[in-house]
């Protein structure tokens, strides 16, 4: 079995500041792991995947995530936020027994303030 | 673009009718998938479909049926809504090549309202 836990239902932040949205996985096998954005009143959009290979990853608008396997995590980061990153992000996995399923986590909503 | 398009975008219903939300996409890919998404849960998957006529069941299937004929449509019916199914309902698909290690593409959601 597959999960995703993320620990920050809402994470409050300055603009420009540094933010990171923490990701714990669970499964018994090697995984794929993705991180989407959700604007308000949009789908997900993807931000960036892990799939093998370098363990940091970079994606979209200046985020990165970084693969620890030891620690089960996908933490997601960026140096230095803007209001328009105001949205909600969710933290997903594909374990290569999992079939061809995505399991997501609950989500966290960052909130950039000025 | 994805080219995936879901219908209705909004729709309100009352308790004991049935529903069809019906998800349609222009590139010819295999997966296709149903979640819905509700606070404090995120996504959940609800069906998935492999291929026309291929489906299977997600993490919550009760109360929903789905229906793959063409491979362009994958429908998703509430046989007798009820007031739990309010919901956000997300299609996605997946360009699933070699495996589970590529991205899904959503649509633009379908906001039902079970009153």
């Amino acid at each position: 079995a597959q999960s995703v836990t993320q620990l920050d239902s809402q994470v409050p932040v300055f603009e420009e500041a540094p933010v990171e949205l923490r990701c714990n996985y669970s499964s018994s096998v090697s995984v794929y792991l993705f991180w989407y954005v959700q604007y308000p009143n949009q789908g997900l959009q993807l931000l960036l995947k892990y799939l093998s290979g370098s363990t940091l990853v970079k994606g979209i608008n200046g985020f990165e995530a970084e693969f620890n396997k030891s620690q089960t995590s996908f933490h997601l980061r960026k140096p230095s936020v803007h209001i328009s990153d105001t949205a909600e992000y969710f933290c997903a996995v594909n374990g290569a027994g999992g079939g061809n399923k995505l399991t997501f986590g609950t989500g966290t909503q960052l909130k950039v303030e000025l | 673009d994805a080219g995936i398009t879901q219908s209705p975008r909004h729709k309100v219903t009352e308790t004991g009718t049935p529903v069809t939300l019906r998800c349609h996409q222009t590139e010819n890919h295999r997966y296709m998938y149903w979640y819905r998404q509700d606070p404090g849960h995120g996504l959940r998957l609800i069906h998935y479909s492999y291929g026309v006529k291929d489906t299977d069941k997600g993490e919550v299937s009760d109360g929903y049926s789905v229906s793959r004929s063409k491979t362009e449509d994958f429908l998703l019916t509430l046989e007798s809504a009820t007031s739990s199914q309010t919901s956000v309902y997300f299609c996605a698909i997946r360009r699933i090549t070699q495996g589970p290690n590529t991205e899904a593409f959503f649509g633009q959601g379908t906001r039902l309202t079970v009153v």
